[in-house]
């Protein structure tokens, strides 16, 4: 199975301070079909999980533009901006191959 | 609107079973693969089934493998997951997800794109 790796476990961010999140996998996720199957999600407290990003660096509908996702290979970033106050929260990484797996997550406070 | 709402979550006694529900409204439910997500007290997100669109490939976690069995009735827009040998470690919010599955033919095999739609998530609690 893919382990993903994601740093740092706690960021604290001070409000307008960029952010970022760094997941390495161990292997290599582009696939057979040239695409690279890595997925960002947002899980506010006390609410569902909430995919951000997509294949990298594909932003889903309603998503602010403050986030972004970049990477190749087995290195993957997200990153945030300038963090605002409804950002606090958990953030996970997730690949493709099956069976699918998650980083540990990365808890995003405020100072 | 797209939604994906669970049921049939409880506290149930060690090695009893329990049988969550999803049901999907607002897109084309036949269309897409829905997964089983859980989340244990406090920690990460854990992979659980999957289910093709037409529930021809059912695929487990190693942790669930042989205890739980995941289908689906797209007659009625409504997954299962069906629980089986409840352990403590079961413990978790359980979350149904919809997916889409990319199919490599050549290649002979298959990619999640990742989930894209979540459920708000039921609560199962194995405890005597």
């Amino acid at each position: 199975d893919v382990v993903m790796t994601q740093s740092p476990l706690s960021l604290p961010v001070t409000l307008g301070q960029p952010a970022s999140i760094s997941c390495r996998s161990s292997q290599s996720l582009v696939h057979s079909d040239g695409n690279t199957y890595l997925n960002w999600f947002q899980q506010r407290p006390g609410q569902s999980p909430r995919r951000l990003i997509y294949k990298v660096s594909n932003r889903d509908s309603g998503v602010p533009d403050r986030f972004s996702g970049s990477g190749s290979g087995t290195d993957f970033t997200l990153k945030i901006s300038r963090v605002e106050a409804e950002d606090v929260g958990v953030y996970y990484c997730m690949q493709g191959t099956h069976p699918l797996t998650f980083g540990g997550g990365t808890k995003v406070e405020i100072k | 609107q797209v939604q994906l709402v669970e049921s049939g979550g409880g506290v149930v006694q060690p090695g009893r079973s329990l049988r969550l529900s999803c049901a999907a409204s607002g897109f084309t439910f036949s269309s897409y693969g829905m997964h089983w997500v859980r989340q244990a007290p406090g920690k990460g997100l854990e992979w659980v089934a999957v289910i093709w669109y037409d529930g021809s490939n059912k695929y487990y976690a190693d942790s669930v493998k042989g205890r739980f069995t995941i289908s689906r009735d797209n007659s009625k827009n409504t997954l299962y997951l069906q629980m089986n040998s409840l352990r403590a470690e079961d413990t978790a919010v359980y979350y149904c997800a919809r997916d889409v599955i990319v199919v490599v033919p050549a290649a002979n095999s298959f990619y999640y794109y990742g989930m894209d739609v979540w459920g708000q998530g039921t609560t199962v609690t194995v405890s005597s």
